[in-house]
């Protein structure tokens, strides 16, 4: 099955360094990636749509200038968090599709980013 | 924009089937339901998809009225390994999850 690798696993950063979190697609080309934050007991908010090739489309409320995302091929996007601060500790999760616009998104296994 | 709504938490025993309703009153013609699971601090896994009636797979059904305003997830004999959190997502261009449910199996 398709598979979505997502590197590194946790991350404790300091507060004010940048961290970059990368999502590849081992097996399969995506041209269109998502990114989700997940906080404690709550369900997953997708934070931006990585287009390859183009820029990102980011969901309302997420500032656009503190979480870059690249998608420079089609097997890879990152997602960089500027900046960090101790509420942007939480859990981040990329996802793809396979094919069609209706196909199952196939999810990474998250990063989880702790800032001190 | 098709907004979902799940029991918060069901709780089974083993050997037991689990149903879970997902309720979804705005869903438009051309979306899909899809099911996902998720563990602790891991990433969603896929469970099953449909567009309407029944689908089956390996490890669950999913029943879909002709209305397609609720979708019905059925785990058959869950075990302990079952314990996660359940998510329903009408596949729109939102890709927006709802709160799910937290399936608790006992022995």
């Amino acid at each position: 099955g398709a598979v979505v690798s997502q590197h590194p696993s946790w991350v404790i950063c300091k507060s004010g360094t940048s961290v970059k979190i990368e999502c590849r697609s081992l097996d399969f080309q995506a041209t269109t990636m998502f990114w989700y934050r997940q906080f404690p007991k709550q369900s997953l908010m997708l934070m931006a749509t990585s287009n390859e090739g183009s820029k990102a489309t980011y969901e309302q409320g997420v500032e656009k200038d503190k979480f870059l995302i690249n998608h420079a091929s089609l097997t890879l996007s990152t997602l960089t968090v500027t900046s960090a601060h101790p509420e942007d500790s939480s859990f981040y999760i990329c996802s793809a599709r396979v094919g069609q616009v209706n196909s199952p998104l196939h999810f990474g296994n998250g990063t989880r980013l702790t800032v001190t | 924009l098709a907004k979902t709504t799940q029991p918060i938490s069901m709780d089974s025993y083993e050997g037991q089937e689990v149903n879970i309703t997902c309720s979804h009153n705005n869903i438009a013609t051309n979306d899909y339901i899809t099911w996902y699971q998720q563990f602790p601090s891991q990433g969603p896994r896929f469970i099953i998809q449909g567009y309407k009636t029944k689908v089956t797979n390996e490890v669950a059904s999913l029943f879909i009225p002709a209305d397609r305003k609720s979708s019905t997830l059925s785990l058959p004999r869950v075990s302990l390994s079952d314990t996660a959190v359940y998510y329903c997502l009408v596949d729109d261009y939102k890709l927006s999850f709802g709160a799910g449910t937290t399936v608790t199996v006992r022995a």
